[in-house]
């Protein structure tokens, strides 16, 4: 059974340094095919794709954060990480952590091209 | 960016009636389509991939269908678990985007 847990500060002041955490089990971030990105929600908004992380080390970040992100893992602790610099209000949000299995060898690819499993989410207020 | 535009943005309905969701691309993506189901206080879940493909778990009543730039997700038969806010996303080019969501109340 896969499972993420998001975790990190609920509340933060603006221009500081978000770090969350997102602690998975049921699954290896070394899988051919695997990734673990971060989609977040302000309160009473639509989903907003932020950034992801794949088994081969790739990385894809949302231009519209404007270079304010970046994604590591550590496959030991099964854990994925998402730093965003220059908080801001308008960063208040729910943010998710989500699981992703889709590849393609060739013609022929694998999984679900979708993110098929969602943490809880985390609630971040900006705010001084 | 592949924008989504979903319609209508709130749909006022009854259990057993039939309810049509509309998410527009502003180019082709094929099958590149997701739908998930949110409903208050909870994490989105997935409802379907491949534009078409039911995730597992969920009901027949679940209906899509569309081209390359719009797909309509239909519900059947509107049960009382299915009033919740639905959204698309593209899946096909970075930066993967949402439509702007769908309330079924």
């Amino acid at each position: 059974q896969i499972t993420l847990k998001e975790s990190g500060p609920t509340l933060v002041k603006p221009t500081q340094t978000l770090t969350l955490t997102c602690t998975f089990s049921g699954f290896s971030l070394t899988t051919t095919g695997m990734g673990v990105g971060w989609i977040r929600q302000p309160p009473g908004k639509a989903l907003e794709w932020l950034s992801i992380i794949f088994w081969d080390d790739d990385e894809r970040y949302n231009p519209s954060l404007n270079n304010r992100l970046t994604i590591t893992k550590d496959t030991s602790k099964n854990q994925v990480v998402l730093i965003m610099t220059n908080i801001d209000p308008a960063d208040t949000a729910t943010y998710y952590c989500v699981h992703r299995n889709y590849y393609c060898s060739g013609d022929s690819c694998h999984g679900i091209n979708a993110f098929d499993i969602w943490g809880q989410g985390t609630m971040v207020t900006v705010s001084s | 960016d592949i924008q989504l535009t979903q319609s209508p943005s709130v749909l006022s309905a009854s259990v057993g009636d039939r309810v049509t969701i509309t998410c527009r691309a502003n180019q082709g993506i094929s099958n590149f389509f997701a739908w998930y189901q949110q409903k208050p206080g909870k994490a989105p879940s997935l409802l379907i991939h491949a534009a078409s493909t039911l995730q597992s778990g969920v009901p027949s009543r679940f209906i899509v269908s569309g081209s390359e730039t719009e797909v309509t997700l239909t519900i059947s038969s509107l049960q009382p678990e299915d009033f919740a806010t639905y959204y698309c996303q593209q899946m096909k080019i970075y930066p993967l985007t949402f439509g702007g969501g769908t309330k079924v109340e």
